[in-house]
């Protein structure tokens, strides 16, 4: 089956600093990837959707200076958070819907656990 | 905008058992997908389950089946022969798609489902 590689699976950070997440569809071709967030015992909310070669879309209430996502390759998104503070300490997650595959199925990476001190 | 409710925090069955997980969903679209997805302790989200919303007919997978009723906007999870393997929080999520593409996900609050030895 398709696998998105996530890096890394977890960071800790001092506040103040830059941390980038990568996203890595390793067999598959993703034009379109997703970044999620999610709080400790909470569900998964949708931050952003990452395109190839163009600018991600943002969800209503995140902040698109806070979170920087890049989309260089048709395998690649990354997510930099920007001067982290505690309040960013969470578990992101992000997945890449297949090309060419059907039923449009996001696969997902494995997570990131950001710890801001 | 699109809701998924699940309405059970938490259940708990015997292995072997048969298990039926709830999820209703609100949208005004015409075309979606709707699916489930179980995230184990490691937290990677692993897809259990997906139904095209112009197909009648309800998904199937081995020993997970869903009862997909669009008119009633209610998609259900079936577990039959529960086994210890199946703990895990079950998410029920919707996605939207258009020519343009597909949308991110929207998930529910999630049924954390535990199976008893």
């Amino acid at each position: 089956g398709a696998v998105v590689s996530q890096h890394p699976s977890w960071v800790i950070c001092k506040s103040g600093t830059s941390v980038k997440i990568e996203c890595r569809s390793l067999d598959f071709q993703a034009t379109t990837m997703f970044w999620y967030r999610q709080f400790p015992k909470q569900s998964l909310m949708l931050m952003a959707t990452s395109n190839e070669g163009s600018k991600a879309t943002y969800e209503q209430g995140v902040e698109k200076d806070k979170f920087l996502i890049n989309h260089a390759s048709l395998t690649l998104s990354t997510l930099t958070v920007t001067s982290a503070h505690p309040e960013d300490s969470s578990f992101y997650i992000c997945s890449a819907r297949e090309d060419s595959g059907l039923g449009n199925i996001q696969y997902f990476g494995a997570g990131t656990r950001l710890s801001v001190l | 905008a699109q809701t998924v409710t699940q309405s059970q925090p938490e259940m708990s069955v015997q292995e072997a058992e048969t298990v039926t997980l709830s999820c209703t969903y609100d949208t005004s679209e015409n075309n979606y997908y709707l699916f489930w997805y179980k995230q184990p302790p490691s937290r990677q989200m692993i897809l259990v389950i997906r139904q095209e919303a112009y197909k009648q007919q309800n998904a199937t997978e081995n020993r997970f089946s869903v009862n997909f009723q669009k008119a009633a906007k209610s998609f259900s999870l079936k577990i039959s022969d529960s086994q210890l393997g199946d703990t895990a929080m079950y998410f029920c999520a919707f996605m939207s798609y258009s020519g343009g593409g597909a949308d991110g996900l929207t998930f529910g609050k999630g049924t954390h489902l535990i199976i008893q030895p």
